[in-house]
């Protein structure tokens, strides 16, 4: 079974909505904390927050502040990612990432990956 | 323009040893901040490969080990094998409150 499963690519045009999800599986939903890291073509990693959830708690980079929510479905296992108004350069794989501690901890499992183009 | 400093490229021939620092600073790793390494090899999600500065999770091989000092960190490969070509990433915390990665280093077996 696979711990961590991405919904498929999107492609959106510039100002739209995103909203990616991440699947868990096992009965650890509650234990570990969720991050989302981006990767754009050819570029290195970049986080953009984490999510709680238990209780849904947020911390989000400070350059995504304003256009990024992080959300929690627990009866469905399931993790959201939204990014608004997007422009060219959100362009990437977005992944999530499973962490035990809400901050300083290493990531593990990572999903397979979800890839936003955007483009007119 | 990452917070930790990695160099772009490494490379090394078989059975050699290969280094990759990651140099950060007072408001991470020289806070005490723990490092970690991945490994993303091409095409694949990042992969943990050294926790907590020096663990290996189970299944990394003991040609992989990592280590800290001040304000660095050090991820060492001995014994290079073709299947270690791919991308290293460090990833530590900044008191500014934000997880930070480092820019990545792409490893060339020759």
């Amino acid at each position: 079974q696979v711990p961590l499963v991405q919904s498929g690519a999107e492609v959106k045009k510039p100002g739209a909505s995103v909203k990616i999800s991440c699947k868990a599986s096992g009965n650890t939903f509650t234990t570990y904390y969720m991050h989302w890291v981006r990767q754009a073509p050819g570029q290195g990693l970049e986080w953009m927050g984490i999510i709680n959830p238990s209780g849904g708690s947020t911390s989000y980079a400070q350059r995504f502040q304003g256009r990024v929510t992080m959300t929690r479905d627990t009866p469905t296992s399931t993790f959201y990612l939204e990014l608004s108004s997007l422009r060219s350069e959100d362009t990437a794989l977005y992944y999530c990432a499973r962490s035990e501690n809400y901050f300083t901890g290493w990531f593990d499992p990572w999903g397979q990956g979800t890839l936003v183009t955007v483009s007119s | 323009q990452s917070v930790l400093t990695q160099p772009p490229s490494v490379s090394g021939a078989p059975g050699q040893r290969v280094t990759i620092s990651c140099t950060g600073s007072s408001t991470n790793i020289g806070t005490g901040y723990d490092v970690h390494w991945y490994q993303q090899l091409p095409g694949t999600a990042p992969k943990l490969l050294i926790y907590t500065n020096n663990n290996r999770p189970s299944g990394v091989p003991d040609r992989f080990s990592g280590s800290k000092s001040g304000t660095s960190a050090s991820l060492a490969i001995t014994g290079l094998q073709a299947e270690d070509e791919a991308d290293y990433y460090c990833q530590s915390y900044d008191s500014t409150g934000s997880e930070v990665f480092g820019g990545g280093t792409k490893l060339t077996v020759l």
